[in-house]
């Protein structure tokens, strides 16, 4: 079993509408959690960062953590044709000198 | 201020040969590491330095070479390339301050290609 687990997709939704993207983990010791996005042919993107558990809202997107049910969000709201991308979980344990990733979930808006 | 940048972007070797892919950074990281890209297996660790002179083996280090002579560069060796190695490379930078781990920085990628 891997570490972490992402739904590899593809999600395709409608522009507009809210986009909810998840990640299960197994490491009760991991800490410190991030969201990447990744467009075609390009490197990752921290998108957001957050430690322990709660909530974190930047614009359109909001990063949940939920340690005790092991699982990780990212909501984008209003989602526009350019969000079109690979999104990408990741996690790390406190001084930890990796960062262990989900699969990465392919995501399309449509027009 | 590039970031990261990784040289070249794209690269077909031949089974057996050796090259070397580059990692230059401009924002003063103690931190560097490289990482390989494979469909349904997400981005897994290859090395990483915490600083110059210092490297250490991350998950996949098998066939890979590293060194780190310098703060701003962190070349990544293949000593003899194997079709597994076909994959995409990218590298990442994290600063060292604040209380916790801090978020790593991507480069855009190297595509290799080994026939």
């Amino acid at each position: 079993q891997k570490e972490v687990e992402q739904d590899p997709g593809p999600l395709s939704v409608p522009e507009g509408a809210i986009v909810s993207l998840n990640c299960t983990y197994s490491n009760s010791a991991f800490q410190y959690f991030m969201w990447y996005r990744q467009y075609s042919r390009k490197g990752p993107e921290l998108l957001m960062y957050t430690y322990s558990s709660g909530n974190k809202e930047d614009g359109r997107f909001t990063a949940q953590v939920d340690k005790s049910s092991k699982y990780i969000s990212l909501f984008i709201r209003d989602s526009q044709p350019s969000d079109s991308a690979t999104y990408l979980c990741a996690m790390s344990v406190q001084g930890a000198q990796k960062l262990v990733f989900g699969q990465g979930t392919r995501l399309t808006i449509n027009p | 201020n590039a970031g990261v940048t990784q040289t070249p972007k794209f690269q077909v070797l031949k089974t057996g040969q050796s090259m070397t892919l580059q990692c230059a950074q401009d924002m003063n990281h103690e931190y560097m590491s490289w990482y390989r890209q494979d469909p349904g297996m997400g981005l897994r660790l290859i090395h990483y330095s915490v600083g110059a002179g210092i490297t250490d083996q991350g998950e996949v280090p098998n066939g890979y070479n590293v060194s780190r002579s310098t703060t701003e560069d962190f070349p990544l060796r293949l000593l003899s390339a194997a079709p597994s190695q076909t994959s995409v490379y990218f590298c990442a930078t994290r600063g060292s301050g604040g209380a916790g781990n801090q978020p790593q920085h991507f480069g855009d990628g190297t595509r290799l290609s080994i026939l």
